[in-house]
C-alpha cells in the first residue's frame, strides 16, 4: 500500500474562487480525518468520516467549507469563496477504527 | 478543554541527545503520539505511548510519560542532521471521534 495520498500538492488561487482537494486514504481504513495547519502552528481538527458518514465537524469548519466521502473511500474538501485566511496546509489522515492516524503529504493552499 | 504545549525551539550538536518536552491537559487521553514534519511535508508518525505505560523505547527514540504531571518527553539518542525537523506531540481525544489535539511543534536544529 502506498499510504495516504492527497491532490493537488499545491494550489494557488485568487480570493473568491472555489477550490477542491482530494484525499485517498489507505485502503480498508474506514475513518478519514481532515486537519488544517497554518504557518508555525500545529494541525487543527476540521472534520472526520466513518465510512461515508460525516460524524463530527469542528467550529473551524465554516459554512464555506464542505467535505464529502461518497463511497466511503476517497474524500473531497471544498472551500467556496476563498479568503486569504484560508491559506494553510490541509492534511488528511486515515485509520482503521480507533487506531493510529496516518497522514498524507498535505495540500498547501495559497489564496492571493 | 484540551491544550497541548511545547517549547518552540531546540538546538543540539550532532551526536548529542535531544529531549523534546510536551505538556497536555486532558487526563483522559489514552494515547499520546509523536510526529515529525520536514519542510513542506506531511506528518510522519514516529512513536506513540499508551497512557498506562511510563516509558517506551524504539531504537534511538525513548518516550517518557509522567501521567501525574501530564508531561510527555521524546528523547532522540545520537541525534543526526537528518533529525532536523519540527516535532509535534499529540493527544488522542477520548471521545467517539478520537481526533488528535496537537501542540504547536518544536523545531529541532542539529548542528554538524
Amino acid at each position: 500500500d502506498t499510504g495516504v495520498s492527497q491532490n493537488p500538492r499545491h494550489k494557488i488561487t485568487k480570493r473568491g474562487q472555489n477550490v477542491t482537494f482530494r484525499c485517498d486514504p489507505i485502503s480498508e481504513h474506514n475513518r478519514l480525518y481532515w486537519y488544517r495547519q497554518t504557518l508555525g502552528q500545529g494541525p487543527e481538527f476540521l472534520t472526520y468520516f466513518q465510512n461515508e458518514a460525516q460524524l463530527e465537524k469542528s467550529r473551524l469548519l465554516s459554512d464555506r467549507f464542505s467535505a464529502e466521502r461518497p463511497k466511503g473511500s476517497f474524500s473531497t474538501l471544498e472551500i467556496q469563496r476563498t479568503e486569504q485566511g484560508d491559506s494553510a496546509m490541509y492534511l488528511c489522515a486515515s485509520t482503521y477504527g480507533s487506531g493510529t492516524q496516518y497522514f498524507g503529504p498535505g495540500t498547501r493552499l495559497t489564496v492571493l | 478543554g484540551e491544550d497541548v504545549e511545547q517549547s518552540l525551539f531546540l538546538s543540539v550538536r550532532e551526536g548529542d541527545s535531544s529531549v523534546i518536552n510536551c505538556t497536555y491537559t486532558d487526563s483522559s487521553s489514552t494515547y499520546l503520539y509523536w510526529y515529525k514534519q520536514e519542510p513542506g511535508a506531511g506528518l510522519q508518525l514516529l512513536t506513540y505511548i499508551f497512557s498506562n505505560m511510563d516509558m517506551k523505547q524504539d531504537q534511538r527514540l525513548t518516550v517518557l510519560l509522567n501521567k501525574k504531571d501530564k508531561h510527555l518527553s521524546l528523547r532522540i539518542a545520537d541525534t543526526q542532521t537528518g533529525d532536523s525537523a519540527i516535532y509535534f506531540c499529540a493527544e488522542r481525544n477520548n471521545n467517539a471521534g478520537n481526533m488528535l489535539t496537537f501542540g504547536g511543534g518544536t523545531r529541532l536544529m542539529v548542528k554538524p
